[in-house]
């Protein structure tokens, strides 16, 4: 079975400064997708950033990038110039790519506070 | 476009009764996934519904159960109640449920129906 975990269950930073959220999973598949998503306190499940496992290249979207190393199954996540609107819990989340069902697995998530 | 909507938004509930919430995907959305999300933890999938037949059942008893309509809306009911069924339901819908991977099935939140049983 895989398994999502993310080891910081808190995580803080000054506004304007940069932050990285942990995530490792475990899988014996090859061809997957990452996720992070974030969820703020209005509980919108809001998706973030996705890499594709066969991509070597990591994903960025705007102030978020990843740090994605496949043979250590770690998924990290780069919040720049952190804004008061990144305050939020934020998911990381694994989709395997076959099979008939498409279900995320999750970690535990890591609570992020902004200070301004 | 309007996003995934569910209801009710809140839900109090007694145990041993019975719940059904309701979500409707984003339009031309044919897959609709249910997770719970306990407070403090991350959703856990229950199920996924693709062309109103069930294509994935996650680890929970056979209290929970659903269905999808003909318009893709869908339908998850829980029965027999448990102080432990306190939660936050999530529905996600994508636009197909399987085969093609990648952004199709990209899976889009609603808000979620927070459920408390007392």
């Amino acid at each position: 079975a895989q398994t999502v975990t993310q080891s910081q269950p808190e995580m803080s930073v000054q506004e304007a400064e940069t932050v990285t959220l942990s995530c490792t999973y475990d899988t014996s598949e090859s061809d997957y997708y990452l996720f992070w998503y974030k969820q703020p306190p209005s509980r919108q499940m809001i998706l973030v950033i996705r890499q594709e496992a066969y991509k070597q290249q990591n994903a960025t979207e705007n102030r978020f990038s990843v740090n994605f190393q496949k043979a250590a199954k770690s998924f990290s996540l780069k919040i720049s110039d952190s804004q008061l609107g990144d305050a939020a819990m934020y998911f990381c989340a694994y989709k395997i790519s076959s099979g008939s069902a498409r279900q995320l697995t999750f970690g535990s998530g890591t609570q992020l506070t902004v200070l301004p | 476009d309007a996003g995934v909507t569910q209801s009710p938004t809140h839900l109090i509930k007694t145990r041993g009764q019975h719940v059904t919430l309701r979500c409707s995907p984003i339009s031309g959305h044919k897959s609709v996934s249910w997770y719970q999300q306990v407070l403090g933890q991350g959703p856990q999938f229950i199920f996924q519904y693709y062309e109103k037949e069930e294509r994935g059942r996650g680890n929970f008893p056979d209290r929970f159960s659903a269905r999808q309509f003909p318009n893709y809306s869908s339908e998850l009911n829980v029965n027999a109640l448990l102080l432990g069924d306190s939660a936050l339901y999530l529905c996600a819908s994508s636009l197909v449920g399987q085969g093609a991977g990648g952004p199709l099935d990209e899976q889009y939140f609603g808000p979620g129906t927070r459920l408390t049983v007392t």
